[in-house]
């Protein structure tokens, strides 16, 4: 079946120590997202690849980047993490829409929950 | 900036009872507007979506949303819940240029049986 994964599913690392989360699709979408959701709160875009464009968001911090190095798989690295960056991450993937409202329907990945110590 | 407003953060109903979540949102132009589902241990999944046509829109098990463009609402209704559909419902909403979404904070349904 055509899905989005996500590696690890749990990811436990400490203070300041980076720490990299991936995610790979065979969907053949060429938009890629990362979220971030804390406890209770609604998942926030950090950031998103357009094929090989990267958007990122105005408040997305700089500990925050990431790759796309093919159409499969995109990598999100935290540079140096602190306590407050501990949430579950998720991955979704869209369809390349011809029209700026096109069916961007997006589809989720399980999510990897980071820890930090 | 679009926002959007869940009113409802936590809900517990009845099997059979009906089900109404509401979803505000504050873009004033065209959008699409979705409704996503996550149940317990599971990954987020579409259960709805409007792109144009017909207010009402049908979704998987017997959900419908109806769009009111003049409340700028898109609520979420099931005649009838069971205990399955205990989960968490994210209202979403799109409102183009380079498919950025926004979400809302979500619902959690829990149906007693």
């Amino acid at each position: 079946d055509a899905m989005v994964i996500q590696n690890p599913r749990y990811q436990v690392t400490q203070f300041g120590k980076p720490v990299t989360l991936s995610c790979s699709q065979t969907l053949n979408h060429n938009v890629m997202y990362w979220y971030q959701q804390k406890s209770s709160q609604a998942p926030k875009l950090l950031f998103h690849y357009y094929d090989k464009d990267f958007n990122n968001e105005a408040d997305t911090p700089d500990n925050f980047q990431s790759r796309r190095p093919n159409t499969s798989f995109c990598f999100l690295d935290i540079r140096s993490p602190g306590l407050g960056d501990a949430a579950m991450y998720l991955c979704a993937t869209s369809r390349d829409s011809p029209t700026s409202l096109g069916d961007n329907e997006q589809f989720f990945g399980p999510g990897t929950r980071l820890t930090v110590l | 900036a679009q926002s959007v407003s869940q009113h409802n953060h936590h809900v517990i109903l009845s099997e059979a009872a009906s089900l109404e979540l509401g979803c505000n949102y504050s873009y004033g132009g065209t959008v699409n507007l979705f409704w996503y589902v996550q149940y317990p241990g599971q990954h987020l999944q579409l259960l709805l979506k409007y792109f144009s046509g017909d207010p009402l829109v049908k979704g998987i098990k017997g959900f419908e949303a109806e769009f009111i463009k003049s409340k700028f609402s898109f609520n979420l209704r099931k005649p009838s819940v069971q205990w399955s559909d205990t989960a968490e419902y994210f209202c979403a909403v799109d409102s183009g240029g380079y498919q950025k979404v926004t979400f809302g904070i979500g619902t959690k349904l829990q149906v007693i049986p």
